[in-house]
């Protein structure tokens, strides 16, 4: 079936502009993630969604970060205000649990450059 | 998450088996070894992953020490599309601890497969 889709594949914006990325998860995968890469860097955790309980934040970086799911499906990711140290890969995650783990299958990223 | 120790690179030649370790010595019963790779400039693809026994499937073959502290990835006839960043990370597989929706990744082992 399809993986993890995300739009856009590359962005340019001016610093101060705000910026919407989406992710479209594996259908029928529960729980979604999102994590930062900067360049030559490894991935940081940012959020993650689990059904209906509350998304665990605790890897966003400031209050101009945030992130919202509709139900099980798409969910978007929200920075205000960019500023150049946000130019980064973002990448989603979806999972499912299979033989007693939760494998994380990621999408191709959204390349995010903040002049 | 217990924390993970793997070799900065590796080379390896096309054809022969590429055997990756990773020392996790603080694991903890209820967590998994994952193994994913990152070719450049696209997203993490996940490889494979454990608990105690030994796993093989499609891609490579997973071995883990009885001890569970360290464990091996086996690429058995690598590729030169196998040249990639290949990270071991070790995580609960049920939902018992806080950072059970993060997947940790430290630096990864940065595998060059060469003609």
């Amino acid at each position: 079936g399809a993986g993890v889709s995300q739009s856009p594949s590359n962005k340019v914006t001016e610093k101060g502009k705000d910026v919407e990325l989406r992710c479209d998860p594996i259908s029928g995968h529960t729980a979604l993630y999102w994590y930062r890469q900067r360049l030559g860097q490894g991935l940081e955790f940012l959020i993650y969604f689990q059904g209906n309980s509350a998304p665990d934040k605790s890897g966003l970086p400031s209050d101009r970060f945030s992130a919202e799911r509709t139900g099980e499906s798409v969910s978007t990711l929200t920075i205000q205000r960019t500023q150049q140290e946000d130019s980064a890969v973002y990448l989603c995650a979806s999972s499912v649990e299979r033989q007693g783990g939760w494998t994380q299958y990621f999408g191709p990223g959204t390349r995010l450059l903040v002049l | 998450d217990a924390k993970t120790t793997q070799p900065p690179s590796m080379d390896c030649a096309e054809g022969r088996a590429a055997n990756l370790p990773c020392n996790h010595s603080t694991i903890s019963g209820n967590e998994y070894v994952y193994w994913y790779r990152q070719i450049h400039s696209q997203g993490p693809q996940y490889i494979i992953h454990g608990l105690k026994n030994n796993e093989t499937n499609e891609m490579a073959s997973l071995i883990i020490t009885e001890d569970r502290k360290s464990s091996t990835l086996i690429l058995p006839h690598a590729t030169l599309r196998d040249t990639a960043v290949y990270y071991c990370i070790v995580r609960a597989g049920s939902r018992t601890t806080d950072s059970w929706g993060k997947l940790q990744f430290g630096a990864g082992t940065q595998v060059v497969v060469t003609p």
